[in-house]
């Protein structure tokens, strides 16, 4: 397996500009997470989907942030209109179910894409 | 609310000399628990977990960590550190319930020639 891919590696954009970050996880896996990571806050989970349904999109930070999972094999991250506070790594990452949820509980964890480093000047 | 606290942001050890990275959770019930190494420009990989069962676990690249309830530490170990064990390595938890993995602010491992 490839493992979680992630498009692209690196983004330059200016401000006010659309920008969509894509994904596709691991086959078989039925769980997908958006992360983002900057030195001030760490790193945040932005929404998680469960069978290509949003399960919690608590952590996702304003409006002009939003999320899909169109089909098992992809999904998408869109910041519009983008700012530069929004300059960060944004990572995937997918995972089957945790034990106690299904038969392949013990190979549970998560697996994460190499990110996208989004730049927004 | 379960959170993670990973003490010492850098860490520095001597190649040879044994790695204690700390890290200390809370959670109301028993969580699952589990360490990361992130790799300068890459993203996190799984270096081991604990679910239930031994609380001793072994994990990849000779780190092993384990869980003591009582302290409610999960203290990740290597008996000798490798120049290439340089890296971020980020404590996390999550619960059965919830799903969520909850990161740790992370330690960033030096390891002297």
């Amino acid at each position: 397996d490839a493992g979680v891919i992630q498009s692209p590696r690196h983004e330059v954009t200016e401000m006010g500009q659309e920008v969509t970050l894509r994904c596709k996880p691991i086959s078989g896996h039925d769980y997908l997470f958006w992360y983002r990571q900057t030195m001030m806050r760490g790193l945040e989970l932005l929404i998680y989907f469960n069978n290509n349904v949003p399960i919690d999109d608590s952590g996702m930070p304003e409006d002009r942030f939003s999320a899909k999972m169109p089909n098992a094999s992809f999904s998408t991250l869109k910041i519009q209109p983008s700012e530069p506070r929004d300059s960060a790594v944004y990572f995937c990452a997918s995972s089957l179910p945790p034990p106690g949820q299904g038969a392949m509980g013990p190979s549970y964890g998560y697996t994460f894409g190499s990110g996208t480093r989004l730049t927004v000047v | 609310a379960q959170s993670v606290t990973q003490l010492g942001s850098h860490v520095s050890v001597s190649e040879g000399a044994l790695v204690l990275l700390r890290c200390n959770y809370s959670s109301s019930v028993p969580p699952y628990l589990f360490w990361y190494v992130q790799y300068p420009n890459q993203g996190l990989q799984l270096l081991l977990k604990y679910t239930t069962g031994a609380t001793l676990v072994k994990g990849i690249n000779g780190f092993e960590a384990e869980f003591k309830k009582s302290e409610t530490s999960f203290h990740l170990t290597k008996p000798s550190a490798h120049m290439s064990d340089a890296a971020e390595y980020f404590c996390a938890v999550t619960l059965d319930s919830s799903y969520k993995l909850i990161f740790g602010s992370g330690t960033r491992l030096l390891v002297r020639p």
